[in-house]
């Protein structure tokens, strides 16, 4: 088993959806959960972070994290087509100092 | 904040030669670097993780006598890829971190290395 599966994808969904990724990982040492979206040719960029139960949300993404589930999604509403990417899961252990674990990523495609 | 520089942005070299690639942390100090390299519609894979003034951990797989890092200060980590080939042909990819995942969020700007 993977240490942190996303769905494989491609998602696709039309422009003004809302487009869901999901995200289960391993090890329930994990502590900080991490979402990234990486255009192509680009290097990741960090879009949010969320570290309790819940939601969090931030302009048009939500991140949801339910640790007993060991489970975390990124909710975008209104999808644009400027949000057709990779998004990249990324969780981190508090035993793991900065280390980081990816996810192999789900590529979303946000059609006009 | 917690921006990390990385320079070039591209490369291209001969077959045989070596290529530095730097990542330099402008608002922070890098206690920690992380080093990715990313084959085309691929994943990251953590090649390597140095902390300032100590050797590299390199991960399994990755050749530290090819893979040269050093970080012998807390704004600057260097990666040089020694004796490149075609095959080291990639995305190279640094990620900078102060402490446990303070400022540790963000990535350089990445390497696009051609090995020709």
């Amino acid at each position: 088993q993977k240490e942190v599966e996303q769905n494989s994808g491609p998602l696709s969904v039309p422009e003004g959806a809302i487009a869901s990724l999901n995200c289960t990982y391993s090890d329930r040492g994990s502590q900080s959960f991490f979402w990234y979206r990486q255009y192509s040719g680009k290097s990741p960029e960090l879009i949010m972070s969320i570290y309790s139960n819940g939601d969090k949300e931030d302009g048009r993404f939500t991140a949801q994290l339910n640790k007993a589930s060991q489970y975390v999604s990124l909710l975008i509403r209104d999808s644009q087509p400027s949000d057709s990417a990779t998004y990249l899961c990324a969780v981190n252990k508090e035993t793991s100092g900065s280390r980081l674990t990816f996810g192999e990523g789900t590529q979303l495609t946000v059609n006009p | 904040g917690a921006v990390v520089s990385q320079h070039p942005s591209w490369v291209i070299c001969k077959s045989g030669t070596s290529v530095k690639i730097e990542c330099r942390s402008l608002d922070f100090q890098a206690t920690t670097m992380f080093w990715y390299r990313q084959f085309p519609k691929q994943s990251l894979m953590l090649m390597a993780t140095s902390n300032e003034g100590s050797k590299a951990t390199y991960e399994q797989g990755v050749e530290k006598d090819k893979f040269l890092i050093n970080h012998a200060s807390l704004t600057l980590s260097t990666l040089t890829v020694t004796s490149a080939h075609p095959e080291d042909s990639s995305f190279y990819i640094c990620r900078g971190s102060q402490g446990a995942m303070i400022y540790g969020y963000t990535f350089g700007s990445g390497t696009r290395l051609t090995v020709v």
